[in-house]
């Protein structure tokens, strides 16, 4: 069926290091994908997405790529802070009206 | 002035019970939806619901069943409930299906014991 794969499941890294989360989808027709950033006990934010037609997108310390030929798209963000730590959830829009999130990166920024 | 709100926040009950939670948003989205998440942080999708279309995912039991008074409310009732129903509920918003960033309620944690 239908899914989003999302690697790695944790990650830390030195604050001021980048982190990079990646994610692959498995419908071709797929043209939305974006990012959310859920801390603990809160909801999920939507913090950047990306349409089919673009292939970089930017804001401030992140950005998301896409390769709509590979089918994965990753979010990357530089010079981490602790308060970045969270856990990070991709998305795809899919055809049939459903929109699949994948697993989670829970990623820790060590002051 | 919340735009997603949620009732109750957190909610314990017995199994067998029978309970609902609220949604409501004040965004003028098209789009509602129901997702669950569970102890590892899976978010999955239950229902898509706009004025027109009600999407069901064929996985969530018959038990849970989504109610929409109106464009702005989506309302989550579930019937006899299991110990395997407890986890977070969210509630979210679009202004169209799909090809928007959601907007998320505050979540309701739902202990079943």
């Amino acid at each position: 069926g239908e899914n989003v794969e999302q690697h790695p499941s944790t990650l830390s890294v030195q604050e001021g290091d980048s982190a990079v989360i990646k994610c692959t989808y498995s419908d071709s027709a797929s043209n939305y994908f974006p990012w959310y950033k859920q801390e603990l006990g809160k909801r999920p934010q939507l913090i950047i997405d990306i349409r089919s037609n673009v292939g970089e997108k930017k804001d401030q310390r992140i950005a998301v790529t896409l390769n709509k030929t590979a089918k994965h798209f990753s979010l990357h963000i530089t010079e981490t802070q602790p308060e970045d730590s969270a856990v990070y959830f991709c998305a795809a829009d899919f055809t049939g009206n459903q929109f699949y999130f994948g697993t989670g990166t829970s990623l820790t920024v060590i002051p | 002035d919340t735009a997603v709100s949620q009732t109750p926040k957190y909610l314990v009950t017995q199994m067998g019970n029978d309970k609902s939670i609220k949604c409501e948003q004040n965004l003028g989205h098209d789009t509602m939806y129901w997702y669950k998440q569970d102890s590892k942080k899976f978010l999955k999708i239950m229902f898509s619901y706009n004025n027109k279309e009600l999407i069901i995912n064929e996985t969530v039991p018959n038990r849970f069943s989504p109610k929409s008074p109106d464009k702005a409310h989506l309302n989550l009732h579930i019937n006899s409930l299991e110990l395997g129903d407890s986890a977070v509920y969210f509630c979210a918003s679009s202004p169209q299906q799909h090809h928007y960033g959601y907007t998320f309620g505050s979540g309701t944690r739902l202990t079943v014991v």
